[in-house]
């Protein structure tokens, strides 16, 4: 079966720090590879999916396939990034979105 | 361009009664998703349309769960008889094309049984 793992549930830095936030996944057909982000009181939405390669908010994910990591990036955290973090692969063969169990960023000031 | 909707936007019952969730996709949305997020535990996957038909229900928790969509437009998903452990915020999600994997997120239902 599929599996997603975001070691960190809560990670914890201070503005203008850089910020990692690891996930591993199963291979398994080639994943498409996603992040999404929910902020406080608002909906789950796209964060960056690799295949368009762009930095959003300033954020970057690394591919790693020897690994199966896909570990997103900012090199200087702003307190506004403060959200819940989930890494989702879509998993062509199935057409279905695998959730890692998601990472709160906290950011203080 | 409206959003996906879900309706009601929480929902408070008790154990053994019915409960039925609406999500309306955005217009032209052929793929249409339901996940469930139980307190503590990661968003799962229960199902996917494409247009009114199932196409994968292998995430559905047992057969108190029935989720329809009919014509293709919204979809509604129905916990009968309704278990404590089913609460749960549950979302639904849309994409327009088989090959366009993002997902568009509703706001979710927080269901809550006693």
């Amino acid at each position: 079966a599929q599996r997603v793992t975001q070691p960190e549930k809560l990670l914890s830095v201070f503005k203008g720090a850089p910020v990692e936030l690891k996930c591993n996944y199963s291979y398994s057909g080639s994943p498409e590879l996603f992040w999404y982000v929910q902020y406080s009181r608002q909906r789950l939405q796209l964060l960056l999916r690799h295949i368009s390669r762009e930095s959003i908010k300033g954020f970057t994910a690394d591919l790693n396939k020897g690994e199966t990591s896909f570990h997103l990036k900012k090199p200087f955290a702003q307190e506004e990034d403060s959200a819940m973090y989930y890494c989702a692969p879509f998993y062509t063969g199935g057409f279905k979105t695998i959730f890692g169990a998601g990472t709160r960023l906290f950011v203080k000031a | 361009e409206a959003g996906v909707t879900q309706f009601p936007s929480h929902s408070v019952i008790e154990k053994g009664q019915t409960v039925t969730l609406r999500c309306d996709p955005i217009s032209g949305h052929d793929n249409l998703y339901w996940y469930r997020r139980v307190m503590g535990k990661e968003i799962k996957f229960l199902l996917h349309f494409v247009k009114e038909s199932k196409q994968d229900e292998s995430g559905m928790p047992n057969n108190r769960f029935l989720a329809e969509r009919t014509g293709g437009t919204y979809s509604t998903l129905k916990v009968q008889p309704a278990e404590l452990e089913d609460s749960g915020v549950y979302f639904c999600a849309s994409s327009q094309r088989r090959s366009d994997y993002e997902q568009y997120f509703g706001p979710g239902t927080r269901l809550t049984v006693t």
